[in-house]
This record gives C-alpha cells, structure tokens and sequence, in this order.
C-alpha cells in the first residue's frame, strides 16, 4: 500500500499565481480531507468528502480556494489568486469505510509546503 | 462544541525516563479520543484511540493514554522513552455519535534526550 500520496511536495510560488495541489488517497477508501498546518493556527480541517462529494467545506478560508473530487482515487486543492498568508503546509488524509459513520482513524499523506512570495 | 487543549508546547525527558503529554478535552456528550504523531516532514501518524470501554488505551510503539472522565483528560504516556519518540503529538476529540469530524490540538513538541 502507497499510502496517501501528494504532489508536489514544495511548491514555491508568487503573489496572484494559481496554486493547484493534488491528492490521490489510499485505494478503498471513501473519505478525503484537506488540512492546513500552520503554526499560528496549528492544524485546520478545510474540506471534507465522502463518496467523491463534498460533505463540510466550512473551515475553506474564502472563496479564493476550491476543492474538487472527481473521482475516487483523486482530489485538488486550488487557491486561485494565492496570497503570501496561504504559505502553510497542506495535508491530505484518507479513511476507511471500515470504520462505520466515525471516520476517526485518519491515513495522511506528506503534505506540501507552500511558500507564496 | 468540541474541542481539546495540550497546556505544554513542549515537553523534554530524558532518555529512559516515563513520559506524560498532557491532554484534555471538552465536548457537549461522550468522546472519542485520539492521539497523533507528526515526525519531521511527515503526515500525522495514528497512535492510539480512546471510543469505549477499557479506560487505559494501549497503541503503537509501547505508548498508552489514559481516559479520564472526571477530569476530562486523555494523558499520552509511555514508561521509558526513546530518542526516536521525538516528535510532535497532536491530541484530537470528536462527539461520539456526531458526523463532525476531529478537532486537533495545537501540539506539544516532545523531546527526548540521550
């Protein structure tokens, strides 16, 4: 098992550019999340889906940022334009329908930092 | 709400001697409780979970964490350290029952030294 896999794993941009991260979750698994670490803020979930679907989008800072699932096996995070407080580093998890409606055991990938300049 | 404070940003022990890091929680009915750990550059990795009933929890790489209700707490513990267990640990809590998902802790920087 590959387990959660991110790409790209630094990404280095500039003010105004369109930053689009990816994710492909671990294989079987129907729920995906998005995270930003930083260490003001700690840990924030952004996103969640399950099934492909977008179930709690509360914790998306505004509307400069989306998220999609097209498929199972795929997600992005997109900030559209970026600003220099969106540098963070940001997590992908996957879990497993095995763990009934709590979905409280979470896989995460490496995360990719992001340096908006 | 729900919600969990780790009071310590950072906790040094030395090598071979029990370590604590300190968890406590609050949510409006029963828990689920959870500890993470995050290596350098890494993702969080799970360690131990708390749902229901045996009080002690034991997890990976000899840590344990104790449910406390009275207090409200979910200590992480593990009786002799390693070096290697340095790293941050995040606390996490949810409402038993609820489609929330987890809400972490800011992380206590655990460091062990030889």
């Amino acid at each position: 098992d590959a387990g959660v896999i991110q790409s790209p794993r630094h990404e280095v941009t500039e003010m105004g550019q369109e930053v689009t991260l990816r994710c492909k979750p671990i294989s079987g698994h129907n729920s995906l999340f998005w995270y930003r670490q930083t260490m003001m803020r700690g840990l924030e979930l952004l996103i969640y889906f399950n099934n492909n679907v977008p179930i709690d989008d509360s914790g998306m800072p505004e509307d400069r940022f989306s998220a999609k699932m097209p498929n199972a096996s795929f997600s992005t995070l997109k900030i559209q334009p970026s600003e220099p407080r969106d540098s963070a580093v940001y997590f992908c998890a996957s879990s497993s329908p095995g763990q009934r409606a709590t979905n409280e055991k979470l896989f995460f990938g490496s995360g990719t930092q992001l340096s908006v300049l | 709400a729900q919600s969990v404070a780790q009071p310590e940003d950072q906790v040094n022990v030395a090598e071979g001697n029990p370590l604590t890091v300190k968890c406590t929680y609050s949510v409006s009915g029963n828990p689920y409780l959870f500890w993470y750990v995050q290596y350098p550059n890494r993702g969080l990795q799970f360690l131990l979970k708390y749902i229901t009933g045996d009080n002690l929890v034991k997890g990976s790489y000899g840590f344990e964490a104790e449910f406390n209700k009275s207090q409200t707490s979910f200590h992480l513990k593990k009786p002799s350290a390693l070096v290697s267990d340095s790293a941050l640990y995040f606390c996490a809590v949810k409402l038993s029952g609820s489609a929330r998902q987890l809400t972490f802790g800011s992380g206590t920087q655990l460091t062990v030294l030889p």
